[in-house]
């Protein structure tokens, strides 16, 4: 099955700053990917995806590149904000999956 | 338009005792997956559902724990004698077509076993 890999795990930048975040999957028939953003208690939403017919997209400060080749893809936040703090997910689902497969998670602390 | 809806959004039970939780998807949606999350940890699928089938249940104890999605009315994530390892958060999410396409979360519920 697939196996999604997420890192770095924490991630503490000043405000202003970029942040990146990067994935690995397994499964090279994956292709769809969505980044979520969990707050402390709340529920993951959804920020940010990507199709592997796609090599990036960007959404005003979130942008999401996908290598296919290397099997790997990645969210950049710029300009970060306190309230960007939280919790990010990746995750990877494809034609035969009947679910996403999530990474672990970046706790991301942006300092004011 | 209301989004995927559980509840309750916080259970406590004591071992031994059986959690129902429930889950109505989005209006239009007939995909249902259900995700355990563990404090800090990330999200685990345990089984998908369509209305009155189950489609995969490969993520899900095979003891204990069930799920269904009637014709009517909300899916449910049953779990049968609770111990104190099953305290997590549990997610419903649901999706219009496939669930290769995006999964819309609900709220969670948060289960703490005694």
């Amino acid at each position: 099955g697939e196996n999604v890999e997420q890192h770095p795990s924490t991630l503490s930048v000043q405000e202003g700053d970029s942040a990146v975040i990067k994935c690995t999957y397994s499964d090279s028939a994956s292709n769809y990917f969505p980044w979520y953003k969990q707050e402390l208690g709340k529920r993951p939403q959804l920020i940010i995806d990507i199709r592997s017919n796609v090599g990036e997209k960007k959404d005003q400060r979130i942008a999401v590149t996908l290598n296919k080749t290397a099997k790997h893809f990645s969210l950049h936040i710029t300009e970060t904000q306190p309230e960007d703090s939280a919790v990010y997910f990746c995750a990877a689902g494809g034609p035969g999956a009947n679910n996403l497969f999530f990474g672990t998670g970046t706790r991301l602390t942006v300092i004011p | 338009n209301a989004g995927v809806m559980q509840n309750p959004r916080h259970l406590v039970r004591r071992r031994g005792q059986e959690a129902r939780l429930r889950c109505s998807p989005m209006k239009g949606h007939s995909h249902v997956y259900w995700y355990r999350q563990l404090p800090e940890e990330g999200l685990k699928f345990m089984v998908y559902l369509q209305k009155e089938n189950i489609i995969d249940e490969s993520g899900m104890p095979k003891e204990r724990f069930s799920a269904e999605f009637p014709k009517e009315g909300p899916s449910i994530l049953r779990i049968q004698q609770v111990v104190r390892g099953d305290s997590a958060a549990y997610f419903c999410a649901s999706s219009k077509y496939t669930s290769v396409e995006t999964q819309y979360f609900g709220p969670g519920t948060r289960l703490l076993v005694l």
